[in-house]
């Protein structure tokens, strides 16, 4: 099972709007709607942000979105801010209990 | 409140074994998928593996299938993560996190920092 394929990086700046990509197979991100989004920052656990593709835990910002198009899903941050820079990981669903997470996207807020 | 706390950080010699915890409290250990994600030193995250602790049902990445042991303890409410040969390539920081509605892994433990080093 190989990692899926996100950027490794990308920035903005505050008040825009960025997008992260994650790009899979038909294995698991094309073919579940079960691809989650973490975020880390250095030296810490990693906070979940997105589930099942587009959905917001309780407590999460709304600027925080989720999009899925084929193999490939999609977190935007909208409003950029200070506090987003940060890792990202995406994760998804892949067979018979499996999951695979992306190799990390940094975001520079700059 | 859901609290996942895992053991200490560990030193270790290369061909030692070692076992590692994360001790659940706060919801039915039973009742929720128990997973395990190691992050090398300034690498991302990898998906381990997962254990249900009401039947101990396992499922195993590929890349770590044979080399580490997920196993639980209902009568504590804690999830175990063991080798029985340490590498030198093991040393990361290894996260236990809960797997709750909707497979997202919405809880995770503090971390346990492993060196292997001999």
């Amino acid at each position: 099972q190989s990692a899926l394929t996100q950027p490794a990086s990308v920035s903005g700046s505050p008040g825009q709007s960025i997008n992260i990509s994650c790009t899979g197979t038909s294995s698991d991100v094309g073919g579940y709607n079960y691809v989650s989004w973490y975020q880390q920052y250095p030296g810490k656990a990693p906070k979940p942000i997105i589930s099942d593709v587009n959905k917001r835990p309780s407590g999460v910002s709304s600027r925080f979105s989720g999009s899925k198009s084929g193999n490939t899903a999609s977190l935007t941050i909208s409003g950029l801010q200070v506090e987003d820079e940060a890792d990202y990981y995406c994760c998804s669903y892949a067979r018979n209990g499996v999951r695979v997470f992306g190799g990390g996207t940094k975001l520079s807020v700059l | 409140e859901v609290q996942l706390v895992q053991s200490g950080a560990e030193v270790k010699k290369p061909g030692e074994s070692l076992k590692i915890s994360c001790k659940a409290s706060g919801y039915d250990f039973t009742s929720d998928w128990i997973g395990w994600v190691r992050q090398m030193p300034g690498k991302g995250l990898e998906w381990m593996g997962i254990i249900y602790p009401g039947d101990s049902d396992t499922r195993y990445g590929p890349s770590f299938q044979g080399q580490v042991t997920m196993s639980a303890d209902k009568s504590i409410n804690t999830a175990y993560l063991q080798w029985s040969s340490l590498k030198a390539s093991d040393t990361a920081t290894y996260y236990c996190a809960r797997r709750g509605e909707s497979y997202l892994f919405d809880y995770w433990g503090q971390g346990t920092p492993v060196t292997v080093s001999s």
